[in-house]
């Protein structure tokens, strides 16, 4: 089965400044895709960045970007210029290319600070 | 944008009855599934529904059912809500599979007393 460790509870950052967070997994599949998933504080869950396995390319989306190592089965997230509203708990998922549905399976989630 | 709609934000029920959660999307998405999120664990995939009338168990689907009457509606069912399934519970539904993303609610914060 596969699973996804996240071995940081808890992070803080300046404002401004760059902070990444680990993520973990492990699988015997070639084919998956792996997310972040962001949930500020009483708000609703929502998708930070995705990574297809295949592709070696990491994947950015403008602040955010991955660092993805396939044979490590490492799939850290880097935030850039710290924002205040980036203050949220951070998911990491996996979704195996083979199982009917798109179900993910999380890690336990990181809770980032930001100190303004 | 897509919108799933969670009927209730808190909910209080007593030990032994019958809890009903509801879920609605907007999308006409394929996929819907229930998950529970508890510190440090992350959220844990109850049920999940990849069509109308089609189930499927999670990881953790003890003491719980669904129902997937209507693609646009999952329902959760507690048959005899305990004190350990005070929680809290997401909905969420996606189209196909691949890299598409899931769409979450806005969760039910539920307390069985």
């Amino acid at each position: 089965a596969q699973t996804v460790t996240q071995s940081q509870p808890e992070m803080s950052v300046q404002e401004a400044e760059t902070v990444t967070l680990s993520c973990t997994y492990d699988t015997s599949e070639s084919d998956y895709y792996l997310f972040w998933y962001k949930q500020p504080p009483s708000r609703q869950m929502i998708l930070v960045i995705r990574q297809e396995a295949y592709k070696q390319q990491n994947a950015t989306e403008n602040r955010f970007s991955v660092n993805f190592q396939k044979a490590a089965k490492s799939f850290s997230l880097k935030i850039s210029d710290s924002q205040l509203g980036d203050a949220a708990m951070y998911f990491c998922a996996y979704r195996s290319g083979y199982n009917q549905g798109g179900k993910l399976i999380f890690g336990q989630g990181t809770e980032l600070s930001v100190k303004p | 944008d897509v919108k799933v709609t969670q009927s209730s934000r808190y909910l209080v029920k007593r030990t032994g009855e019958k809890v009903f959660l509801e879920c609605v999307q907007d999308m006409d998405h394929e996929n819907m599934f229930w998950y529970r999120q508890d510190p440090g664990l992350g959220l844990r995939l109850i049920y999940f529904s990849y069509d109308v009338k089609m189930k499927e168990k999670g990881d953790i689907p003890e003491g719980y059912s669904v129902s997937r009457e209507k693609k646009e509606r999952f329902s959760l069912i507690l048959e005899s809500a305990s004190t350990n399934q005070t929680s809290m519970y997401l909905c969420a539904s996606s189209w196909g599979s691949g890299n598409q993303p899931q769409h979450f609610g806005d969760g039910t914060r539920l307390s069985i007393l």
